[in-house]
C-alpha cells in the first residue's frame, strides 16, 4: 500500500447523475493531484493542489469540479458527464519539500464508467 | 519543455530473458527521471528514480536504469524476466513541480 486511498474503486453512473470521488493520503504530504488514465493514452494531469490551493487546472471541463478541504483529502465532484469521460481516475500526493519532493505516491484509482 | 518518449507500446519477452524498456527524455535542465509500474487494476508504483546522483539506479524487484546524458536516455532493464513482471511501465520526467509521463509500455512475459 502506498498510503493513498481512493473510494469508490468502481463507479457506474448515468450522464445525469452527480457523484464524487474521494482521495485520502496518510503520508503528511502537502500536494495532491488528479489524473485521468484512458485506454491507450498517456496519463493526463487534471488538477494540482498545493497546501489546499489549486495551482493547476489543465483545461479540464467544468463538469469536473475538484475540492481540497485540507492537505489530506481531495475530492472530484462529477456532474453531467459524457461517455468519453469513462476512465481510471488516479489520485496522487507528494511532499513539497525534502528529499522525496519529486516523487508522487499514487492511489489505486477509481474505475469510472459513464453510461 | 520537458517530455519523455517510450519506444514501443508493447514488449514481449520469455521468462528468464532480459527485459529492456526504452525511454528518451527531453529537458532543458538537469532532469529528474522516474520509472513507475502499474499492475492490472492498480495504481502506479514507483520502481526507481534518478535525481542527479549515481547514473546507474537500482530499484525494486530487480529493476535498474542507467541515465545517459549523451543519449538523453533512461532505459529500464532487468536481467531475468519473471511472470510477475507483466504490467505496464511508465517513464516520467519532473517538470516545474509536475510529472510528465510517457505513453507507457506494456510488458508481457511468456512462459
Amino acid at each position: 500500500e502506498t498510503g493513498v486511498t481512493q473510494t469508490p474503486r468502481h463507479l457506474v453512473m448515468g450522464m445525469t447523475n452527480k457523484k464524487s470521488l474521494k482521495c485520502e493520503q496518510h503520508l503528511g504530504h502537502n500536494a495532491m493531484y488528479w489524473y485521468k488514465q484512458s485506454a491507450k493514452k498517456p496519463l493526463e494531469l487534471m488538477f494540482v493542489y498545493n497546501f489546499k490551493e489549486q495551482t493547476e487546472n489543465n483545461s479540464v471541463p467544468s463538469r469536473f469540479s475538484p475540492e481540497c478541504p485540507n492537505s489530506s483529502h481531495l475530492f472530484l465532484h462529477l456532474h453531467t458527464l459524457q461517455p468519453e469521460d469513462s476512465a481510471l481516475y488516479l489520485c496522487a500526493s507528494s511532499p513539497l519539500k525534502g528529499q522525496n519532493n519529486n516523487e508522487q505516491f499514487f492511489g489505486p484509482g477509481t474505475r469510472l464508467t459513464v453510461l | 519543455a520537458q517530455s519523455v518518449t517510450q519506444l514501443g507500446s508493447h514488449v514481449s519477452v520469455s521468462e528468464g530473458a532480459l527485459v529492456l524498456l526504452r525511454c528518451n527524455y527531453s529537458s532543458s535542465v538537469p532532469p529528474y527521471l522516474f520509472w513507475y509500474v502499474q499492475y492490472p487494476n492498480k495504481g502506479l508504483q514507483l520502481l526507481l528514480k534518478y535525481t542527479s546522483a549515481a547514473t546507474l539506479v537500482k530499484g525494486i524487484n530487480g529493476f535498474e536504469a542507467e541515465f545517459k546524458k549523451s543519449e538523453t536516455s533512461f532505459h529500464l532493464t532487468k536481467p531475468s524476466a519473471h511472470m510477475s513482471d507483466a504490467a505496464e511501465y511508465f517513464c516520467a520526467v519532473r517538470a516545474g513541480g509536475k510529472l510528465i509521463f510517457g505513453q507507457g509500455t506494456e510488458l508481457s512475459v511468456k512462459p
